[in-house]
């Protein structure tokens, strides 16, 4: 099955700064890549995510590249703010329409998550 | 109606109670996961339901059981619980199967 890697566990910057999150993927059927912001006590909400014939997608300060040769991709945050402080969690999985195609197909398969902290 | 709702927020049960969580969506979508969340760990999936049908069981024991009544309404029966099983339990829905999920608030279960 999936397994995806992710990295920094945590990371800590000051306001205004950037932040970077990577992760790895070892599936190479997967083809959706999307991000995840959970704020304590809240749901997991999707902020931004990839499909695997795109290399690169921006929104506003939030961007994400996906490096399919080397199973990699990685969030980008600009001009970071407080309310950025969240856990994020990327995550891959093979999507279709009707699910047909294997065990695989539409699970989404989570990293470890990255705790981040915006300092003011 | 752009949310996944779920009911009760929070639930309290012993190990010999019979409960069942539930969840509700109206955006058409014809996917429905249930996942289970332990703190500061990345939720992991439980079942897949697809056009109504139980597509994915994750090796969930059966003291777990999935139903999916319509395309809108997905629960999940509870019995015999075990302490360990105490976690937050999230629905999501989807259009397209495995994409995009939509996120309920969750339900806080703790097992005493």
């Amino acid at each position: 099955g999936e397994n995806v890697e992710q990295h920094p566990s945590t990371l800590s910057v000051q306001e205004g700064d950037s932040a970077v999150i990577k992760c790895t993927y070892s599936d190479s059927a997967s083809n959706y890549f999307p991000w995840y912001k959970q704020e304590l006590g809240k749901r997991p909400q999707l902020i931004i995510d990839i499909r695997s014939n795109v290399g690169e997608k921006k929104d506003q300060r939030i961007a994400v590249t996906l490096n399919k040769t080397a199973k990699h991709f990685s969030l980008h945050i600009t001009e970071t703010q407080p309310e950025d402080s969240a856990v994020y969690f990327c995550a891959a999985s093979h999507y279709g329409l009707t699910g047909a195609g294997g065990t695989s197909y539409g699970k989404l398969t989570f990293g470890q998550g990255t705790i981040l902290t915006v300092h003011p | 109606d752009t949310e996944v709702t779920q009911t009760p927020k929070h639930l309290v049960m012993g190990m010999t109670n019979k409960k069942s969580l539930k969840c509700e969506q109206h955006m058409g979508h014809r996917a429905m996961y249930w996942y289970k969340q332990k703190a500061k760990k990345p939720p992991e999936l439980m079942f897949v339901y697809s056009y109504e049908k139980l597509s994915i069981n994750e090796s969930v024991p059966s003291r777990f059981s999935p139903e999916c009544p319509n395309s809108s309404l997905l629960n999940l029966h509870l019995h015999a619980l075990q302490p360990e099983d105490s976690a937050l339990y999230l629905c999501a829905s989807s259009l397209v199967w495995g994409e995009k999920l939509f996120f309920g608030s969750g339900t806080q279960l703790s097992v005493l």
